[in-house]
């Protein structure tokens, strides 16, 4: 089935560590996006990339980073966790020429 | 500065009821405004879309209102149904990049 895969679904995870959230696409979208959804702050973007090999940074790009080495792959990585960076993380892409975008399951991270 | 206004956060409406959900947009560039869905645990999906040279589009029991001149939009779900007890969140786009309200979650009582 065509679409957005993430991983992990969920994690717990102490403060200070390292994680990176992958998100795999099979659908051949340039574009993709980290979101992150916090309740009342509907969802805001981390960052994007509208290509293979470019990212950009979205609204709430601080402590995080992202990379772009093909098309079907856009982890999203959070050098050292805080507390603030719990929250739900969901994966999207948009197709060439497309003004929706699809959405993978999401990853729900708690750091504590 | 926040681009897109929802509005209500929260609505309860019983089953065969009319659910309206409102937004406001900012910025005159955004070209495409759609609507998605949210169910627990899961992501957002494509529910519902409309270009501004429109004013309405329907598309079964969900319905986009759009006013370009108050730059405003909104959802309407005709007779409501517990299965659309959901998070709704609309969207104004503009060069692919979409900014989000802040989402309604509404549940429909039987």
């Amino acid at each position: 089935i065509a679409g957005i895969t993430q991983a992990p679904t969920s994690q717990i995870l102490a403060a200070g560590r390292r994680m990176t959230l992958r998100c795999t696409q099979d659908m051949r979208h340039n574009a993709m996006y980290w979101y992150r959804q916090d309740l009342g702050l509907g969802l805001r973007l981390i960052h994007y990339s509208n290509t293979a090999g470019t990212t950009g940074k979205g609204e709430v790009p601080d402590g995080y980073s992202v990379s772009r080495a093909n098309t079907d792959d856009f982890p999203l990585t959070l050098a050292s966790a805080v507390p603030s960076q719990t929250s739900v993380y969901f994966c999207a892409s948009r197709g060439p020429g497309a003004n929706v975008l699809t959405f993978g399951a999401g990853s729900r991270l708690t750091v504590l | 500065q926040q681009q897109v206004k929802q509005s209500p956060q929260s609505l309860i409406v019983q089953k065969g009821g009319i659910s309206i959900i409102n937004c406001a947009y900012e910025n005159t560039a955004f070209d495409y405004f759609p609507w998605y869905q949210q169910f627990p645990g899961k992501g957002p999906a494509l529910l519902i879309a409309i270009r501004p040279d429109v004013s309405e589009k329907k598309e079964g029991r969900f319905t986009i209102s759009f006013n370009k001149s108050a730059k405003q939009f909104s959802l309407h779900i005709m007779d409501s149904q517990p299965g659309d007890s959901a998070t709704y969140f609309c969207a104004s786009t503009n060069a692919g990049k979409s900014t989000f309200g802040d989402g309604t979650t509404l549940t429909v009582k039987p």
